[in-house]
């Protein structure tokens, strides 16, 4: 049980364009997910939390006009990286809490690979 | 501001020894803390958590450690494995969200 994916797994994209990556908990509900970065060899930042039917939280540092997050249902979260540079290209992973589980534990999908060229 | 931080970078072993993976954390207010295993190109896994209300947690093959006096916390291989090699990280409890250190990265050797 508590399985996150993501998709897509891998992409490539040119610079100048938008990319989205989904994050979506297949066997529970999810009111709460989180974005998190990750660049080679360095350790997870967090970007943002996502809340369910509202707006997300962002840390700081991170600009929400960039990362765009939407958490439409209780499965499923989006971050679309708009105008992407090269700069943006990291390994890019969502976590998930378990709306009926204890509030401290999140549940990893297996990143996505972003490579803006 | 406060995070999670680890003493080594790398760490090497020789299979069927025991690791010991060590981490220091600054927010003596931190109530609960996690280590991950993170395989190339993959999510981080969890392995064990712990609440600063214990000292010492077992599980399979694995025991972490708590020093809240130092502020310090470790995670204990036994009978290291190749499949144990990758990069560990402990994190925190900060405000309901997850405050990661820099990671270790443990090579077995055969």
């Amino acid at each position: 049980g508590a399985v996150v994916s993501q998709h897509p797994s891998w992409v490539i994209c040119k610079s100048g364009t938008s990319v989205k990556i989904e994050c979506r908990s297949l066997d529970f509900q999810a009111t709460t997910m989180f974005w998190y970065r990750q660049f080679p060899k360095q350790s997870l930042m967090l970007m943002a939390t996502s809340n369910e039917g509202s707006k997300a939280t962002y840390e700081q540092g991170v600009e929400k006009d960039k990362f765009l997050i939407n958490h439409a249902s209780l499965t499923l979260s989006t971050l679309t990286v708009t105008s992407a540079h090269p700069e943006d290209s990291s390994f890019y992973i969502c976590s998930a809490r378990d709306a009926g589980g204890p509030i401290y534990e999140q549940y990893f999908g297996p990143g996505t690979r972003l490579t803006v060229t | 501001g406060e995070s999670v931080g680890l003493h080594l970078p790398t760490l090497s072993v020789q299979e069927g020894d025991n690791s010991i993976i060590n981490c220091a954390y600054s927010n003596s207010a931190s109530d609960y803390f996690i280590w991950y295993k993170q395989e190339s190109g993959k999510g981080p896994q969890f392995i064990i958590d712990i609440r600063s209300n214990m000292d010492k947690r077992q599980g399979q093959r694995v025991t972490v450690l708590l020093n809240k006096t130092v502020k310090h916390l470790s995670l204990q291989i036994a009978a290291t494995q190749p499949g144990d090699s990758a990069v560990y990280f402990c994190a925190e409890n900060d405000d309901y969200k997850l405050s990661f250190g820099a990671g270790t990265t443990v090579t077995v050797r055969a």
